[in-house]
């Protein structure tokens, strides 16, 4: 049973290019969340896909933005890359029980690196 | 509004001596539930442990404990007989209402051999 998984595991762009992050969701999960992780911080959550539909949203700003396909999957686009963008962007899937029963499974991230 | 508070940075200790990892929240939830996470140099968050805030039974796995009090809205964790594979930066977090987990900024634990 493959858990989540995250493509590409690294990436390096310039300022105001765009970038597009994907997650595959753990078999039978619904739920994917995304959480961004500067360097020396704790992830911080940007938003959450379930029914194709944002369902939630953090302190970011528009640039930021997803997408969920009928599979589950999940795309996470920023646009305008700034020098502060880069981290490590972790997504994290679950099975929708309800909060706060929603227990989440993280894949291994993708690094962002903004030049 | 929530928050997760871990006030240690950085901790270093020599192998083989006992760690405990503090971690205070606030929430104004009644339900909610507690993780630690460790992450390694490698980046991936591994998951220790869930606690629901119902059940405030300490729990010991191995070499590690964990100890919930709601009194003092604290969720410490302590790691005994440390090994040099311990060393990590470990996170508390903490999901109640919303969607989404909060987490605290992370204590880095070096252990020295």
């Amino acid at each position: 049973d493959a858990g989540v998984t995250q493509s590409p595991t690294h990436l390096i762009k310039t300022r105001g290019q765009q970038v597009t992050l994907r997650c595959s969701p753990k078999s039978g999960h619904d739920t994917v969340s995304w959480y961004q992780q500067a360097l020396g911080q704790g992830p911080q959550f940007i938003f959450q896909y379930y029914e194709e539909e944002e369902r939630q949203r953090g302190n970011f700003p528009d640039r930021f933005s997803g997408h969920q396909f009928p599979n589950y999957s999940s795309e996470l686009n920023v646009n305008a890359l700034l020098l502060g963008d880069s981290a490590l962007y972790l997504c994290a899937s679950s099975l929708d029980l309800g909060p706060p029963h929603n227990e989440q499974f993280f894949g291994p991230g993708t690094r962002l690196t903004v030049l | 509004a929530q928050k997760v508070t871990q006030a240690q940075t950085e901790i270093s200790v020599v192998e083989k001596e006992d760690v405990t990892l503090d971690c205070v929240y606030e929430t104004r939830d009644t339900t909610y539930y507690l993780f630690w996470y460790k992450q390694p140099p490698s980046g991936e968050l591994v998951f220790l442990i869930r606690r629901n805030s119902f059940d405030e039974q300490n729990e010991i796995s191995g070499r590690y404990s964990w100890n919930f009090q709601k009194s003092t809205s604290s969720f410490n964790f302590t790691i005994t007989a440390s090994q040099v594979v311990d060393s990590a930066v470990y996170f508390c977090a903490l999901i109640g209402s919303n969607y989404k987990l909060t987490f605290g900024k992370g204590t880095l634990l070096t252990v020295n051999p």
